[in-house]
Order: structure tokens, then sequence, then C-alpha cells
């Protein structure tokens, strides 16, 4: 049963447009939200994260918003470039697990 | 520099040798974990280890051994592995589990 969901395996975006990628999640009991990016041949990087209490964290061209109602989670990337290319992994944690998305490979145009 | 180490990065064995991937983090964290990834499945939590002799089991634990004897190791070991195990698994260190968490680069681990 996966209890974090990405349910866009890949998006294509052009350059200089925004990139939302979503993410869904079932167990109410988690507590914070985290965003990963994967290059191929390489462990994951953080991105950004977002603590349950709040709606929206943003740290330069990334945004995450969490709709706590709908237990639904973006982040966006505005505009996008051709270096954020890669996968992308939601995760959430609680109870002091971690537990991912199955990523969505963003592919980023000229 | 700030890093987990996991050794080896490839590794093919055969059904029933055991074996161990290491890992080492160089930034005092207390959170460490063990995770596999498998194409349309994402990164699955196998162990974590939330300090020095605490370990407990994540999503995937069969078939897997961790231990915690010292802050900056956290061993991952495949006491009897099977081809089910072949995949891509990532070792990874974080101060709490609910911040910022540093990834090793991958073993990519073949059982045949």
């Amino acid at each position: 049963d996966q209890q974090v969901k990405q349910n866009s395996p890949s998006l294509s975006v052009q350059e200089g447009r925004i990139s939302i990628l979503n993410c869904d999640y079932t167990n109410s009991m988690f507590d914070y939200f985290l965003w990963y990016k994967k290059y191929p041949a390489e462990g994951p990087t953080f991105l950004i994260s977002i603590s349950s209490i709040k709606d929206k964290n943003e740290d330069g061209r990334f945004t995450v918003f969490l709709n706590k109602s709908a237990k639904h989670l973006s982040l966006h990337i505005v505009p996008s470039q051709p270096g954020d290319s890669a996968v992308y992994f939601c995760a959430a944690q609680g109870a002091q697990k971690l537990v991912f998305g199955q990523g969505t490979r963003l592919t980023i145009n000229p | 520099e700030a890093q987990v180490t996991q050794n080896p990065r490839y590794l093919i064995t055969v059904t029933g040798k055991k074996l161990t991937v290491t890992c080492s983090q160089n930034m005092n964290h207390e959170y460490m974990s063990w995770y596999r990834q498998d194409p349309g499945l994402g990164l699955r939590q196998i162990y974590y280890s939330m300090n020095v002799e605490v370990t407990d089991k994540g999503d995937v634990p069969e078939g897997y051994k961790v231990s915690r004897k010292e802050k900056r190791n956290f061993p991952l070991i495949l006491e009897s592995p099977s081809p089910n195990q072949t995949s891509l698994y990532f070792c990874a260190s974080s101060l709490y589990p609910n911040t910022e968490a540093f990834f090793g680069q991958g073993t990519r681990l073949t059982v045949v």
C-alpha cells in the first residue's frame, strides 16, 4: 500500500515556464514533507521541506504548497531551467520513518 | 566536506553468499537509514537508526540486517542474498528524521 504517491511518472516543460510536480499522501500522521532531486548515478539531494503546520514554503525558484485537507502537496519551479531536468521525489515523515513517492522525471526542453 | 560514503559502488554476487555494504558519515548525524530504489517503486526504507545501538525496521526489512555500533557507521548486511534483492541501495544520514538528509552515491547490487 503506497502511502505517498506521485501519479505522474514524467513531465515535460519548456525552459522558462513553470514546472508543477504533484504528490498525494494517505497517512494524516505525517508531519513533515520534503522534496529531493536525483540525477543519474548520484544520490538524491535535498531541495525543500515543509512542516504540516504551514501551507507554503519558498526558497528561491522553488515553492512547496501543502493542502492538508486534500492530503496533497506540490512543488513549483519557476522559471524552469535545463539543469532542473532530473527525477524528483516527494517524501513524508512521521513516527521516525521517511516514506518516499515513486518519483517524477522532469525534462526541461530548450 | 560533508559526505556519506558507501562501499562498494557496484557488486555482483551469488545467491546465498553473505555480503556487507558499508556506510559512513562525517557530520555527526543522529539519524541514519538505508533505502532501496526499484523501477516504479521509488525509494523504500529498509532500516533506520535514531542513534548508536538504536535501530528499527522500515517498510521492507525482510532479508536485511543492520548494526549501529558507532555513530558514524551504519552497515547493511545481507546474510543470504536472493535475486529479488537485486537493486540500487542508498544510505542516508540527517540530524533528525525530518531534516535534510544527505545520501551516499549508491550501491548497485546484482544477485545471480
